[in-house]
């Protein structure tokens, strides 16, 4: 089974900071997803993302497959950001199961 | 509105009483998982249907089961309920065609 670390596992900031988030994960895999999940608690996708990196906005996401890790950027924080931010990845091997995931990133955007 | 319709999406009731969650996948999806996110064990997977199959179990309960109708829409029954059913429970689906996951809004179910 894939063991997923994500650090930070809280982060508070300041409006306007660089915020990055770590994601590491033991077996090898095809594809990682970065989640987004607000306080209301419903999840987002933001990236599913196999090799280099994804823009989207003021978010960036890069994988390092040969290391086994990526990472979510947030350029120019706002308070808005203010979520949970969680790395999953899909079964090694490519099978049928479900998402793994980490135990999230809790982050707070101060104004 | 991401596509995927869970509900309801708050639901209270007693240890030991049985409740029926329902998600619609987006549609063209053939795949529904069930996840559970409780605040000790964070998100968890339970069970995934590919067009009306079963494909895939996860840490799912015995006392849990779920199905896939022919119309694609998933059921997750959960009975005996303990105060450590208490979570949030969402549904995500997707397809080959599409890459990635759409997940509903969840139910949040607190068992008193």
């Amino acid at each position: 089974k894939n063991e997923v670390e994500q650090s930070p596992q809280n982060l508070t900031a300041q409006e306007g900071e660089f915020i990055t988030i770590n994601c590491s994960y033991s077996v090898g895999i095809s594809a990682l997803h970065w989640l987004q999940q607000h306080p209301g608690g419903g999840i987002v996708s933001l990236f599913m993302l196999s090799s280099g990196k994804k823009k989207h906005g003021r978010l960036i996401a890069t994988i390092n497959i040969q290391e086994k890790h990526s990472s979510l950027h947030i350029t120019a924080s706002h308070p808005r950001d203010s979520a949970v931010y969680i790395c999953a990845v899909p079964p090694s091997g490519g099978g049928a199961d479900g998402l793994t995931f980490g135990k999230g990133t809790h982050l707070i955007i101060q104004p | 509105d991401s596509g995927v319709t869970q509900t309801p999406k708050h639901l209270i009731t007693a240890t030991g009483q049985r409740v029926t969650l329902r998600c619609s996948p987006r549609s063209g999806d053939l795949s529904v998982y069930w996840y559970q996110q409780s605040l000790d064990q964070g998100l968890q997977f339970l069970i995934q249907y590919y067009n009306g199959e079963e494909r895939a179990k996860g840490n799912i309960l015995e006392r849990f089961s779920a199905q896939q109708f022919p119309d694609l829409h998933s059921e997750l029954n959960l009975s005996s309920l303990e105060l450590g059913d208490s979570a949030l429970y969402f549904c995500a689906s997707s397809s080959q065609a599409r890459i990635g996951y759409t997940f509903g809004s969840g139910t949040r179910l607190t068992v008193v």
